[in-house]
């Protein structure tokens, strides 16, 4: 099965900073990634899928990048709204994984 | 408007049994892989299970695979996950999960937590 390795696993950032969570995948998995947000009590909601494409109606201050074993989540200017926790998520042909998660707050 | 409104959960005991449902509305129901995806407490998401639109193909998660079944009712828009021989480990908020494409979740139920404890 494919492992994903996520960090940082938490992190602590102004409002306006830039931000970047990295994601591998223990084999190459081309553009199969997908980027999730949860908020405390809420079910997750996609932002990012296939690496770099943003979801209808998120803010595009959100991106994607990369391809292979090795991504990147970026959001270009925290605000306060964007406290959560953030998920990638690999999937092929017959499985799908998550990474563990990073958490982001404010400082 | 989609919606997945799921119902099922609550406490079982150890080896016991507990059957989930997702009911779905607002898309073609019939048309769309499915799937579980769980969340243990204080901790991250993990995959399930997945189920293709018409019900034929059916993916688990190793940690699931023997004890835990999905499927589908299109005739009631329902998805479900049976579940059997509980641990617990298996404790866990549970969401269903609408595919988009390739295996993006774009719509998730509200969850329902299965507490596995005597």
């Amino acid at each position: 099965d494919i492992q994903m390795t996520q960090s940082p696993s938490s992190l602590s950032a102004s409002v306006g900073d830039r931000v970047s969570i990295t994601c591998q995948a223990s084999q190459d998995i081309s553009k199969h990634l997908n980027w999730y947000q949860q908020k405390p009590g809420k079910a997750p909601k996609l932002l990012i899928y296939d690496a770099s494409n943003l979801e209808t109606g998120v803010p595009s201050r959100f991106s994607g990048s990369g391809s292979g074993t090795d991504f990147t989540f970026t959001i270009s200017s925290l605000q306060p709204e964007d406290i959560a926790t953030y998920y990638c998520q690999q999937y092929d042909k017959i499985s799908l994984a998550f990474g563990g998660g990073t958490k982001v707050e404010i400082k | 408007e989609v919606q997945l409104l799921q119902s099922g959960g609550g406490l079982v005991q150890p080896g016991g049994s507990l059957r989930l449902s997702c009911a779905a509305s607002g898309f073609t129901f019939s048309t769309n892989a499915m799937n579980w995806v769980r969340q243990a407490p204080g901790k991250g998401l993990e995959w399930v299970s997945a189920i293709s639109g018409d019900g034929v193909y059916t993916y688990y998660a190793d940690y699931v695979k023997g004890r835990f079944t999905i499927s589908r009712d299109n005739s009631k828009n329902t998805l479900y996950l049976q579940m059997n021989s509980l641990r617990a480990e298996d404790t866990a908020v549970y969401y269903c999960a609408k595919n988009k494409g390739d295996a993006r979740f774009d719509y998730w139920g509200q969850g329902t937590l299965v507490t596995v404890s005597s």
